[in-house]
This record gives structure tokens, sequence and C-alpha cells, in this order.
């Protein structure tokens, strides 16, 4: 149990285009998401919060209006890089909430040209 | 300003050893900590959970500690195998259940 699924695995797109990645759990319902992102050799970064039915909220320093973010169901959450630049080439990662645990996907490997 | 260290980048072990990993935090008070293990190019999997009330946890070959008082907990692997080569990540988890991660301790075991 417990599965998260993330798609695309990577994808490789131009700058100035927008890249949307989506989390799903599987077999469970999760009413909250989070999204991270990953630099070589560095820890996870939380991002923001993603709550179903709701705004997602965003940790600080992290540009709402560049990472949209949707949670339209239960086992849905979305994540929108808008314009895409090389200096959001990165390792993105979601997980579910299964309370307390956190449920991991597989992350999106990004990289902008 | 919150700090989370793992005690070195690297730590390389002989197959059968036990390996022992350190996760020390500063300014934080975690309601719980977490321990994942991560595969190069994927995501964590969640290992052991272990709460502020709690001093030790068990699976299988793992055992995690934790102690409040140093700020700090262990992570074992007993009967350590190849298979268990990875980066360990420690985490700290608040009540709105974020997590703060450390950067990791990546085990090598030798056969």
């Amino acid at each position: 149990g417990a599965v998260v699924s993330q798609h695309p695995s990577w994808v490789i797109c131009k700058s100035g285009t927008s890249v949307k990645i989506e989390c799903r759990s599987l077999d469970f319902q999760a009413t909250t998401m989070f999204w991270y992102r990953q630099f070589p050799k560095q820890s996870l970064m939380l991002m923001a919060t993603s709550n179903e039915g709701s705004k997602a909220t965003y940790e600080q320093g992290v540009e709402k209006d560049k990472f949209l973010i949707n949670h339209a169901s239960l086992t849905l959450s979305t994540l929108t890089v808008t314009s895409a630049h090389p200096e959001d080439s990165s390792f993105y990662i979601c997980s579910a909430l299964q309370r307390p645990e956190q449920f991991f996907g597989p992350g999106t490997r990004l990289t902008v040209l | 300003s919150q700090k989370i260290e793992q005690n070195s980048e690297a730590l390389n072990i002989q197959e059968g050893k036990t390996a022992t990993l350190t996760c020390n935090y500063t300014n934080y008070s975690p309601a719980y900590l977490q321990w994942y293990r991560q595969d190069p190019g994927r995501g964590p999997v969640f290992l052991l959970l272990i709460r502020e009330n709690e001093k030790e946890k068990r699976k299988e070959r793992l055992k995690v500690t934790f102690d409040t008082t140093l700020k700090q907990s262990l992570f074992h692997i007993t009967a350590s195998q190849p298979a268990d080569s990875a980066t360990y990540l420690c985490a700290l988890g608040a009540n709105d259940y974020k997590l703060s991660f450390g950067a990791g301790t990546t085990v090598t075991v030798r056969a």
C-alpha cells in the first residue's frame, strides 16, 4: 500500500515554456500533498503544501506565480512550472500525507535548455 | 536558525557489520522524526517513524533511537548487506506534518 506515482519521470523543455508534473496517490486518498525540489547532492527542500479543494501554501522564497499547484481531487495534485528557465532544472518530488507519514513519488527530472 | 546535520556524507562498511548513522538538530522541537532511504534518481522511501515521546523503534534489521535532550537520533542497520547501499535521510516532522530534511548519509556496504 501507500503508493505514489509521478508523471512524467523526466522532461526536457525549452526556456520559456511551461511544464506540468502530476502526482497521484494510487491506493489511498490524500487531502494533503507536498512538493519538494532537490538539487544534486543536496537535501530535499519543501516548496509548497497542496491541500485538496483549497489554495496551496508556499514556503518562503518560492514564487507562487511561477510554481502553480492544483489539488483538484483526493488523489491528484499537479505542479506547473511556468516560463521555465535553466535555473529551474532540478529533481521535483511530491509526497502524499497519510498522517503522520509521507509517502513519496519517484520524482521528475526537469531539464530546461 | 534551524539546522539538521547528518554525521557524515559517506559511510563505508563491510557486509555483516552494523552501520550507525547520526542525525543532530538545533533550534527545533520536532513532534516526530522519520528516516528514509533514497536511491540515485529516485524518491525517498519511508523506513521508520519515531515520536518525541518514544526512545527506540525497531523494524527488522533497522533500529532508531531518539533523544530529545541531546537533540539526536541514531539509525542502525544491523547485519548490513550490499543491497542496503543507498543514501539515508533523516527528516524532522512538525505538528503541521511538514518535514525538514537533513542532507543525507551515503552508505556503501562492501561484500
